[in-house]
């Protein structure tokens, strides 16, 4: 059982290029996340699907979009990135139910440097 | 926002030594309380979530938290330290009738032997 799947594990881009990071669960998870760690920091949401068909921002949007391509996987675009984009992205899923303490489970994470 | 403040960034604990890492949430009403331990290089791992009505909630490798509603922390510890336990320790917390997860900015553990 792979659990959250990310890929790539690790990129380096110039500034003003364009990616997607791919992210994939196997749980048959209804909401799906995306964080940024950064020192100091802990972890900021930037996207989450609370279900298929369905986006929303977080704390930090600025500079990314989402896709939430069908219950499985949730893609996240850098359309131009910046040296300030330089962070480890993590994917997270969850059989969120309101009423109940349902945790999150990460992927391994994408450690992403903009150069 | 929910607002999650982890006292202290970083611990230095001997092996053997008790582990205190403190947890404090801004809400009126107690949210959904979670810990996750981050080892280098991987995501992050479940240690404990607090389960309504208990005051003390145990989880993995022999962590545990107690809940003070009063005080409204959420501090995790574990009465005797391993090599093993040195890692980035995560508080997080949730709404009741949000989706969104909150966390804190993390507690790095280091074990002397």
């Amino acid at each position: 059982n792979a659990g959250v799947t990310q890929t790539p594990k690790f990129q380096v881009l110039k500034t003003g290029q364009s990616m997607t990071l791919q992210c994939a669960q196997d749980m048959n998870h209804n909401s799906m996340y995306w964080y940024r760690q950064d020192p100091g920091m802990g972890l900021r949401l930037i996207y989450y699907s609370a279900s298929e068909g369905t986006t929303d921002k977080g704390e930090v949007p600025n500079g990314y979009n989402v896709s939430r391509l069908n219950k499985r996987e949730f893609s996240l675009r850098l359309e131009s990135a910046a040296p300030s984009q330089t962070s480890v992205y993590f994917c997270a899923s969850s059989e969120v139910e309101l009423a109940e303490n349902s945790p999150l489970h990460f992927g391994n994470g994408t450690r992403l440097t903009v150069t | 926002a929910q607002s999650v403040t982890q006292l202290g960034s970083h611990v230095s604990v001997s092996e053997g030594a008790l582990v205190l890492l403190r947890c404090n949430y801004s809400s009126s009403v107690p949210p959904y309380l979670f810990w996750y331990v981050q080892y280098p290089n991987q995501g992050l791992q479940l240690l404990l979530k607090y389960t309504t009505g208990a005051t003390l909630v145990k989880g993995i490798n022999g962590f545990e938290a107690e809940f003070k509603k009063s005080e409204t922390s959420f501090h995790l510890t574990k009465p005797s330290a391993h090599m093993s336990d040195a890692a980035e320790y995560f508080c997080a917390v949730r709404k009741a009738n949000d989706y969104k997860l909150s966390f804190g900015a993390g507690t790095t553990v280091t074990v002397r032997a």
